[in-house]
């Protein structure tokens, strides 16, 4: 397996844009989880899927921001619009099984908001 | 005012010597403590994990120190190498959350050779 896939690598987009990023996670993962990276903050939890059904939402900033998971191979993560606060390096990861500790991680989405 | 971002804690060991990260936790109902690596440009990386009923546990080259009583963590990476060098993070999991990981804030790790 090629391991969790996330696209594009690198965004840079004008703010007021909508971003979308995408996640294809490890097949037969049951989890995917949308953390976010920056400096000030560290690596925050935005939310994660168990077999496609969010779980747990409550690390999602804003109503901005929106994720989906409309099948078992593919996650999106939307932000409209978008602002330059949100200029951070977004990471997709999943996992297999309720007590997993060993989340997979993508390679990660630096998006730019200028 | 300026808005600063912050520096994360840095760690500089000679390619070698052992080098001891360290990790404070708050949630004292997480069934396990893991931690990772972070190398640039990269995603996280499991290095190794512990359950919240050991104190201990080791792996290739690497160790985990669990103590409960003052909700602290630590990674001893013996004979370090320059490929060590990253940024490591400890993290906490709670069994009935699925792998839901709360990442502590990262120390990075500096190997001289």
């Amino acid at each position: 397996d090629a391991g969790v896939i996330q696209s594009p690598r690198h965004e840079v987009t004008e703010m007021g844009q909508e971003v979308t990023l995408r996640c294809k996670p490890i097949s037969g993962h049951d989890y995917l989880f949308w953390y976010r990276q920056t400096m000030m903050r560290g690596l925050e939890l935005l939310i994660y899927f168990n077999n496609n059904v969010p779980i747990d939402d409550s690390g999602m900033p804003e109503d901005r921001f929106s994720a989906k998971m409309p099948n078992a191979s593919f996650s999106t993560l939307k932000i409209q619009p978008s602002e330059p606060r949100d200029s951070a390096v977004y990471f997709c990861a999943s996992s297999f099984g309720q007590g997993s500790t060993e989340a997979f991680f993508g390679q990660g989405t630096r998006l730019t908001v200028v | 005012g300026e808005s600063v971002g912050l520096h994360l804690p840095t760690l500089s060991v000679q390619e070698g010597d052992n080098s001891i990260i360290n990790c404070a936790y708050s949630n004292s109902a997480s069934d396990y403590f893991i931690w990772y690596k972070q190398e640039s440009g990269k995603g996280p990386q499991f290095i190794i994990d512990i359950r919240s009923n050991m104190d201990k546990r080791q792996g290739q080259r690497v160790t985990v120190l669990l103590n409960k009583t003052v909700k602290h963590l630590s990674l001893q990476i013996a004979a370090t190498q320059p490929g060590d060098s990253a940024v490591y993070f400890c993290a906490e999991a709670v069994y009935n959350q699925g792998g839901k990981l709360i990442f502590g804030q990262g120390t990075e790790l500096s190997v001289k050779p």
